[in-house]
């Protein structure tokens, strides 16, 4: 069976303090995974994707397959990153669903 | 193109109605999904479609709720009787075969 884990419900952290908001994975083929934000009352939009292996408003993510993890990383955290983030996976050869984590609260203090 | 569209945006209903929430997929695009959020649960899949054809609603609580796609520009999302425990954010989203996945803005339903 395919999982998608956040294990942390709400995140804070000061602006320009580092942020990782972490996702693990079990899953034994070979997956696609993404990152979802859905900020204030807003619809939720695709942030990355690990294929594109892009930096998007300073966010990257590596896909670990060793550890099944694909932990989204930002070096400086801005006020407007406060939002909630959703990790979420696709099986590499179905195309179907896409499975989502339950999501992380991220706040940026001023 | 618009996105996805979704009506109503807020709904407020009594305990015992019927509540149909509508979604419009972008054009092309031939799966359908329909989501629901909540504080405890986060995005829960209720159902998703593929050329208008349900392929999986095991996510579907009950037999309260009812789901179609009678063509491809149009879905429903139906409840009857609602309950206050149905009271969630409803999202409906598609896509055009694998890859990301365009949301529309939600319906916020609140069940008295």
């Amino acid at each position: 069976a395919q999982r998608v884990t956040q294990p942390e419900k709400l995140l804070s952290v000061f602006k320009g303090a580092p942020v990782e908001l972490k996702c693990n994975y079990s899953y034994s083929g070979s997956p696609e995974l993404f990152w979802y934000v859905q900020y204030s009352r807003q619809r939720l939009q695709l942030l990355l994707r690990h294929i594109s292996r892009e930096s998007i408003k300073g966010f990257t993510a590596d896909l670990n397959k060793g550890e099944t993890s694909f932990h989204l990383k930002k070096p400086f955290a801005q006020e407007e990153d406060s939002a909630m983030y959703y990790c979420a996976l696709l099986r590499g050869s179905t195309l179907g669903r896409l499975y989502f984590g339950r999501g992380t609260q991220l706040t940026v203090w001023p | 193109d618009a996105g996805v569209i979704q009506s109503p945006r807020h709904e407020v209903t009594e305990m015992g109605q019927e509540v149909t929430l509508r979604c419009k997929p972008i054009s092309g695009h031939d799966y359908l999904f329909w989501y629901r959020q909540t504080m405890m649960r986060g995005l829960e899949l209720l159902i998703y479609f593929n050329n208008n054809v349900p392929i999986d609603d095991s996510g579907m609580p009950e037999d309260r709720f009812s789901a179609k796609m009678p063509n491809a520009s149009f879905s429903t999302l139906k409840i009857q009787p609602s309950e206050p425990r149905d009271s969630a954010v409803y999202f409906c989203a598609s896509r055009y075969v694998a890859g990301e996945l365009f949301f529309g803005e939600g319906s916020r339903l609140t069940v008295l």
